[in-house]
């Protein structure tokens, strides 16, 4: 099945960094999602995006679907960002939807 | 806008109960997503349904059952619990059926503990 990995596990900022997430997978998808994990367990959709460049206030992601990686770009970093990111992918068309998530980038944003 | 619900948020069971678990998708989403996240570790797909019919069957124990229902919603059964269960529950739902992709809108989850 679809590898997918994310760099770096862990991550330590300090207020108003700027930081970016890595997400590979080895094979061509058809759905990729970033989620924020926050301390209280929720899932929280940041971007449906299996290719091209999407952004959100503070956040962005960049899909190269044909490089096979996503990076997830955040800025000016709030102790609210703190968490884990994950990234999820759904392999190919007719595969049922299921998403396969990375092992996450534990966030944590110091004041 | 209106969110997945799942019910209960918490749950706390003995070993050998049994649990069941509820998922009310977002309005008009006919597809529905189980997933079982372990302490320390990423969300694992279990089970997925369209318009009714089981879709897709990932790492499903024999000892879990789910089925979704004619209103969308969907339960998740789940017999002769183990200390292993203990986990958060989510379950996600979408516009689309397998057909198309489309982004899964994750419920708060379950917190279930099994003492």
């Amino acid at each position: 099945g679809i590898q997918v990995e994310q760099s770096p596990p862990d991550l330590i900022l300090q207020e108003g960094a700027n930081s970016t997430l890595r997400c590979n997978f080895s094979d061509s998808v058809n759905n990729l999602q970033w989620f924020h994990q926050n301390p209280w367990g929720q899932l929280i959709n940041l971007f449906y995006i299996p290719s091209g460049t999407k952004q959100n206030g503070r956040l962005s992601a960049t899909t190269v679907a044909t490089e096979r990686y996503s990076l997830l770009y955040i800025s000016s970093s709030q102790t609210t960002d703190s968490g884990v990111y994950f990234c999820a992918v759904e392999q190919g068309y007719n595969q049922g939807g299921k998403l396969i998530f990375g092992q996450g980038t534990e966030l944590s944003v110091k004041p | 806008a209106a969110g997945v619900i799942q019910s209960p948020r918490h749950l706390i069971k003995e070993k050998r109960e049994t649990a069941t678990l509820k998922c009310y998708p977002i309005p008009r989403h006919d597809t529905v997503y189980w997933y079982q996240q372990g302490p320390g570790q990423d969300p694992q797909f279990l089970i997925s349904f369209y318009e009714k019919m089981q879709s897709d069957k990932g790492s499903i124990p024999d000892r879990f059952s789910a089925q979704q229902f004619s209103d969308y919603h969907s339960e998740l059964n789940m017999s002769s619990l183990e200390l292993g269960d203990s986990a958060l529950y989510f379950c996600a739902s979408s516009p689309s059926g397998t057909r198309m992709s489309d982004t899964q809108y994750f419920g708060p989850g379950t917190r279930l503990t099994v003492l």
